[in-house]
């Protein structure tokens, strides 16, 4: 079965500075998909960012990049000029390109609270 | 920008009642998702649709626990009778097909007394 580990309960980032979380995953697979959710106290979970392990290049959406090591099964979120509204939930998670009878089933790390300090 | 809807928002409810959750999802979205979410952990699907049919139930506790999406659309999940254990968030999301990007609700955060 695969695993997702985010081995950072907590992170702080001082506004408009760079921070890194940190995010590692077991999986015999070859090809499978990466993600890092947002979720923002009291409202919904929303897509940040998504890895496909296929292609080598690192995924980057306007202030957040990814730095993915396929070798090292390691998938980090740097998110860049930090805002007051990045302050959040962020999960790590994984998905399967197939997991039988349909179920692309998403695994999801325990994740890590990204305070944002002015 | 159309987005999942759940109810209620907050549910609070004795040991051993039954209590029910709501979820409708993106309109054209063939696949919906019930996950629970513990305090302080990740979510973890509970049960899939296809449209109406399941595809993956395989954690979904079915002693207490049931689910329906009978035409398709909309889908309730079902607890009866409730456990202190199951406090939890249980959230909602859809998606267009099974591997297309899933599309999350607000949530319904159940406290079992």
């Amino acid at each position: 079965a695969q695993t997702v580990t985010q081995s950072q309960p907590e992170m702080s980032v001082q506004e408009a500075e760079t921070v890194t979380l940190s995010c590692t995953y077991d999986t015999s697979e070859s090809d499978y998909y990466l993600f890092w959710y947002k979720q923002p106290p009291s409202r919904q979970m929303i897509l940040v960012i998504r890895q496909e392990a296929y292609k080598q290049q690192n995924a980057t959406e306007n202030r957040f990049s990814v730095n993915f090591q396929k070798a090292a099964k390691s998938f980090s979120l740097k998110i860049s000029d930090s805002q007051l509204g990045d302050a959040a939930m962020y999960f790590c998670a994984y998905r399967g390109i197939y997991s039988g009878a349909g179920s692309y089933q998403l695994t999801f790390g325990k994740g890590t609270k990204l305070s944002v300090i002015p | 920008e159309a987005e999942v809807a759940q109810s209620p928002r907050y549910k609070i409810t004795e040991k051993s009642q039954a209590v029910a959750f709501w979820c409708d999802p993106i309109s054209g979205h063939a696949t919906l998702y019930w996950y629970r979410q513990i305090l302080g952990q990740g979510p973890e699907l509970l049960v899939q649709f296809q449209d109406e049919s399941v595809v993956d139930d395989s954690q979904l506790p079915k002693d207490r626990f049931s689910a329906e999406r009978l035409k398709g659309v909309d889908s309730t999940l079902k607890i009866q009778p409730a456990e202190l254990g199951d406090s939890a968030m249980y959230l909602c999301a859809s998606s267009k097909d099974s591997y297309n990007e899933q599309f999350f609700g607000p949530g319904t955060r159940l406290t079992v007394l």
